[in-house]
């Protein structure tokens, strides 16, 4: 498996605190990627990195924020956790030598009461 | 929003038959890749084809595209139990980014 993790694995948080997720990877991979997966709707892009302090948005990106400091750490904020936001979070990276593929991490679930 | 779209939603069959689920995008590729996705766990990537190939194989998997239907395909013979999971597939344009299905569901039965 590729050097992913994820923290926390799973977290229960009321409307309206701040929550943020880590990622962190071995593999020196350029990009990173923080995806949520929802019932009926697959994976969807929320933001991503293309290099150290180089980020990007995705496709779902309202109400987060993302910060890329090191090469191997990747975070995801959520400035005021909505239940909307109730969701499992992946965090995938690429980059290596089969560059287009995706390496998944096992996920974060977050409950949002 | 979602760029491919899997079809069928839901597939179930008996051991050592044959799965085989299709894949439509809607713009122009780089590439295209299949994922696999047990339950409760992180993707697994199974095997990616580019614009410029038609079919691809990989153990078990096989894999079609058919840019001008802008469509894809993945066969999965002799199925085995451990097939069971979901089945994405995830298309590239032109940087790293992808955009992914919403997924077919594969059970196997014993």
């Amino acid at each position: 498996d590729a050097g992913i993790t994820q923290s926390p694995r799973h977290k229960v948080t009321e409307t309206g605190t701040p929550v943020t997720l880590r990622c962190h990877q071995t593999e020196n991979h350029r990009y990173m990627y923080w995806y949520r997966q929802d019932p009926g709707h697959g994976l969807r892009l929320i933001h991503y990195s293309y290099g150290v302090k180089d980020t990007d948005k995705g496709e779902v990106s309202d109400g987060y924020s993302v910060s890329r400091s090191k090469t191997e750490d990747f975070l995801l904020t959520l400035e005021s956790a909505t239940s909307s936001q109730t969701s499992v979070y992946f965090c995938a990276i690429s980059g290596g030598q089969n560059s287009y593929e995706q390496y998944f991490g096992p996920g974060t679930r977050l409950t949002v009461t | 929003s979602q760029q491919g779209e899997e079809d069928p939603q839901a597939l179930s069959i008996q051991e050592g038959e044959n799965a085989t689920m299709n894949c439509s995008y809607k713009t122009s590729i780089n590439n295209l890749q299949w994922y696999r996705q047990n339950s409760g766990r992180g993707l697994v990537h199974l095997i990616l084809i580019r614009s410029n190939e038609r079919e691809k194989h990989s153990g078990r998997l096989r894999v079609t595209l058919d840019t001008s239907k802008k469509s894809s395909s993945l066969l999965i013979t002799a199925s085995r139990a451990a097939d069971t999971a979901s089945y994405f597939c995830a298309t590239a344009e032109d940087d790293y980014k992808l955009s992914f299905g919403a997924g077919t569901t594969v059970t196997v039965r014993a």
